[in-house]
């Protein structure tokens, strides 16, 4: 593994079904983000973690959840999908340290819920 | 509330130098970013503004006035390659990063 991986690549889910997508960092980073990408919107912070253990809410937490068990993975639940949360989600991740403090980003998770 | 301002797309000539423009208007700042995405693609790190003026890397440079809440990137000899959005994102008061929705960058040949 070199960076942040995601998984799956893609998945179509039926609405009212639970889904959990992926993310794993061989970076150490401390901090790590789930971020939604919709047409013609930035990006948009779900949750984040700024440490292991430490979790927090960002601008659109509704319907998502996440655990941060450990340093390596950050895991995105969606308890209840709804047609709303098609999106493209990216995880990205950082080190906390320094100025700039740079987000490094996963591949993505494309999502369409039916 | 907060806000990020980039134009939705820019056409532009192969070998030419274009400029993308960038507003924010947010609580606090604590530095600027710029990322390119191809299309399909994650995001990926380009350059980061936090004090006043221009920082050069190669091809790419990028501006920033605090004071007048802007800032720009600049690409010269354009190349087919750099066809992708550029995203500007800012820095808030709590760390967390403010994104514009990206302006697409059409290259010509």
């Amino acid at each position: 593994i070199a960076g942040i991986t995601q998984a799956p690549t893609s998945q179509i889910l039926a609405a009212g079904r639970r889904m959990t997508l992926r993310c794993t960092q061989d970076m150490r980073h401390n901090a790590m983000y789930w971020y939604r990408q919709d047409l013609g919107l930035g990006l948009r912070l779900i949750h984040y973690s700024n440490t292991a253990g430490t979790t927090g809410k960002g601008e659109v937490p509704d319907g998502y959840s996440v655990s941060r068990a450990n340093t390596d993975d950050f895991p995105l639940t969606l308890a209840s999908a709804v047609p709303s949360q098609t999106s493209v989600y990216f995880c990205a991740s950082s080190d906390l340290a320094g100025e700039a403090d740079t987000q490094y980003f996963g591949p993505g998770t494309r999502l369409t819920v039916l | 509330g907060q806000n990020i301002d980039q134009p939705t797309e820019m056409t532009a000539t192969e070998g030419a130098i274009v400029q993308i423009n960038c507003t924010y208007q947010t609580s606090g700042f604590n530095g600027l970013f710029w990322y390119q995405q191809h299309a399909g693609e994650a995001p990926t790190f380009l350059s980061y503004n936090v004090l006043d003026g221009l920082e050069e890397k190669g091809r790419f440079s990028s501006f920033l006035s605090r004071s007048k809440g802007y800032s720009y990137l600049l690409l010269k000899e354009l190349q087919m390659k750099d066809s992708a959005s550029y995203l500007c994102a800012v820095k808030d008061s709590n760390y967390q990063l403010i994104w514009g929705a990206g302006t697409k960058l059409i290259i010509k040949p």
